[in-house]
């Protein structure tokens, strides 16, 4: 069975530190994908990357950075130089081929960026 | 630009109520899904459909149902609503296969008394 485990309930960081937030996922498939979404104050879930089981390569967006590392099955997600606008609720979720491709969420992290 | 629309943001119903949540979709979308978000539990999926008159029990089920009787809309259906079933849900719509990422509606809060 799938499972996504953020362990980090809340973080609190002052505007420009860099923070990381942690994803655990378990599945048996071989194929799946990884995701993370972004939930504003507004309520809206953003999507902001997605990561397939084949593909392990370190991504870079701007401040963003992903970390997928297949041997802890990890999917981490670092902010640099953070600012009061990425304060949100951040979602990291798996999509297996076993059960159609459903897709399943963690807890979710709240981050509070402080000016 | 993509959109998911639930029909209501908030909405206020009796214990034994039986409320509809509606959702639609206007990208053509196969895959819809309804979860509903409480504090400390994230997303819990409660249903999801991948074909018109087509569903699939998600991990919390009971005391829902949906129905999918068109591409674009996807309904959730609360039987006989009860106080714990107090909560946000979310809809989703995805194109194709579990590769493609989820567009989700603004919510609906719903609050049962």
């Amino acid at each position: 069975a799938q499972k996504v485990t953020q362990a980090q309930t809340e973080i609190s960081v002052v505007e420009k530190e860099d923070v990381t937030l942690d994803c655990v996922y378990e599945t048996r498939d071989t194929t799946y994908y990884l995701f993370w979404y972004k939930q504003p104050p507004s309520g809206e879930l953003v999507f902001l990357i997605r990561r397939n089981s084949f593909d392990e390569q370190n991504e870079i967006s701007g401040r963003y950075s992903w970390n997928f590392q297949k041997s802890t099955s990890s999917f981490n997600f670092t902010i640099t130089a953070s600012q009061v606008v990425d304060s949100a609720v951040y979602f990291c979720a798996l999509s297996e081929a076993t059960g159609g491709f459903k897709t399943i969420f963690g807890a979710g992290t709240r981050l509070f960026v402080k000016a | 630009d993509v959109k998911v629309t639930q029909s209501s943001r908030y909405l206020v119903k009796r214990t034994g109520e039986k409320v509809f949540l509606e959702c639609v979709q206007d990208m053509d979308h196969e895959n819809m899904f309804w979860y509903r978000q409480d504090p400390g539990l994230g997303l819990r999926l409660i249903y999801f459909s991948y074909d018109v008159k087509m569903k699939e029990k998600g991990d919390i089920p009971e005391g829902y149902s949906v129905s999918r009787e068109k591409k674009e809309r996807f309904s959730l259906i609360l039987e006989s609503a009860s106080t714990n079933q107090t909560s946000m849900y979310l809809c989703a719509s995805r194109l194709g296969r579990g590769q493609n990422e989820a567009f989700f509606g603004q919510g609906t809060r719903l609050t049962v008394v």
